[in-house]
């Protein structure tokens, strides 16, 4: 299993431009998530799933959208871009989700994303 | 208003000692709390957790203790090794989960 994998792992932008980055996961998870890591920040949530065809937002959703077409894929657009996005992108999945006694999360790497 | 703090942004210690990485949250309504560790270029991965009824949780080397009147949470690595050199975030989980700023970790030799 390849568990969560991400694409792509690096990305430069310039203002105004858009991008997709793809997330996708094998472990028949209900749930995803992006994150954004930001130095100081921690990890910050940007918007979720909680099944095919649902998104909901997190705490940092501005400039951002999601979808979430086939249960598999998690998509997270960025229509125009600002250097204040400049950040590392994280996604995460996981079996259980909000309403549950616990949810362990499974991340991707990571993609590193620079607007100039 | 940040709910979970990690005030120690860099930790040194040398193989063999202990690792206590600490943690402060400010709101009494969590579920659980977890530790993730990350290593440079990769995502977090999932370390060890503690129910809010509990207040000690130990899985080899790793031991996570809950202080709740002080909103306090920590997490023990006995004895600590290089490969332990990560970047080591709280979080809280009460439907989500709210991470702390992590804690970088070097053990040295």
């Amino acid at each position: 299993n390849a568990g969560v994998t991400q694409t792509p792992k690096f990305r430069v932008l310039k203002t105004g431009q858009s991008m997709t980055l793809l997330c996708a996961q094998d472990m028949n998870h209900e749930y995803m998530y992006w994150y954004r890591q930001d130095p100081g920040m921690g990890l910050r949530l940007i918007h979720y799933s909680v099944g095919e065809g649902t998104t909901a937002k997190g705490e940092v959703p501005d400039g951002y959208n999601v979808s979430r077409l086939k249960k598999q894929n998690f998509l997270l657009g960025l229509e125009s871009a600002a250097p204040s996005q400049t950040s590392v992108y994280f996604c995460a999945s996981s079996y259980f989700g909000p309403g549950s006694s616990y949810n362990e999360q499974f991340f991707g790497p990571g993609t590193r994303l620079t607007v100039l | 208003d940040q709910q979970v703090k990690q005030n120690s942004p860099s930790l040194s210690v040398q193989e063999g000692r202990i690792s206590i990485l600490n943690c402060d949250y400010t709101n009494s309504m969590f579920d659980y709390f977890l530790w993730y560790k990350k290593y440079p270029a990769e995502g977090p991965t999932f370390l060890i957790s503690i129910s809010s009824i509990k207040d000690k949780n130990e899985d080899g080397r790793f031991t996570v203790f809950l202080n709740k009147s002080a909103k306090h949470l920590s997490l023990h690595i006995v004895p600590s090794q290089p490969g332990d050199s990560a970047v080591y975030f709280c979080a809280i989980y009460d439907g989500k989960l709210t991470f702390g700023t992590g804690t970088r970790l070097q053990v040295t030799l």
